[in-house]
């Protein structure tokens, strides 16, 4: 079974800065999908942006950039210029390529970031 | 506006009660999941359904059950509520439902907080 570790509870940036956070995870597979998803206090989980384990380039998303290192089975969210908007949990995620028990998520404990004006 | 609708939002039960959480997207999509999510914890699956008239057990279905009505509806129900079922639930879908090497990511609804006591 796939693990998602995400080793920081909270981080706090200021803002129009750059803060990274951390997910590693565990798998046997080599070919799977991860995701960060974000979820404001409104609840709504958010994708923010994804990666196939296939690509050797890391996902970018306007701000939102990733570090996706397949060997240390590691995956970093970068996000620049942080927003006040930018204040919300962020949950790293994983999927199999494989069609298995419907494509379901792995879901990380989460990181709560917080954006300091 | 189109979506993942679940209803209600919120609840309060005795312990022992039962309760039907509902669940409708309106984007014609194969897939539709229920997680839970608790405190310092990333969403874990309950149950999932693949395609009309399919489920199939996920991470921690013990205490539940669920129906697939048709394409649009995925309810989940609690018989018999435990204080160890207090969470934020969320409902799912996804447009694959039984195809491999797609990465449509989940859309998820806005969860709906349930308390036991």
């Amino acid at each position: 079974a796939q693990t998602v570790t995400q080793s920081q509870p909270e981080m706090s940036v200021q803002e129009a800065e750059t803060v990274t956070l951390s997910c590693t995870y565990d798998t046997s597979e080599s070919d799977y999908y991860l995701f960060w998803y974000k979820q404001p206090p409104s609840r709504q989980m958010i994708l923010v942006i994804r990666q196939e384990a296939y690509k050797q380039q890391n996902a970018t998303e306007n701000r939102f950039s990733v570090n996706f290192q397949k060997a240390a089975k590691s995956f970093s969210l970068k996000i620049s210029d942080s927003q006040l908007g930018d204040a919300a949990m962020y949950f790293c995620a994983y999927r199999s390529w494989l069609n298995n028990a419907g494509n379901m998520l792995t879901f990380g404990g989460g990181t709560r970031l917080m954006v300091k004006p | 506006n189109a979506g993942v609708t679940q209803t209600p939002k919120f609840q309060v039960l005795k312990t022992g009660q039962s309760m039907t959480l509902q669940c409708a997207q309106d984007m014609n999509h194969n897939s539709m999941y229920w997680y839970r999510q608790d405190p310092g914890m990333g969403l874990r699956l309950i149950y999932y359904s693949a395609s009309e008239g399919t489920t199939d057990k996920g991470e921690v279905p013990n205490g539940y059950n669920v129906s697939r009505l048709n394409k649009r509806e995925f309810s989940l129900r609690l018989e018999s509520a435990a204080p160890s079922q207090t969470s934020v639930y969320f409902c799912a879908s996804r447009p694959e439902g039984l195809t491999t090497g797609f990465d449509q990511p989940q859309h998820f609804g806005d969860g709906t907080r349930l308390s036991i006591l």
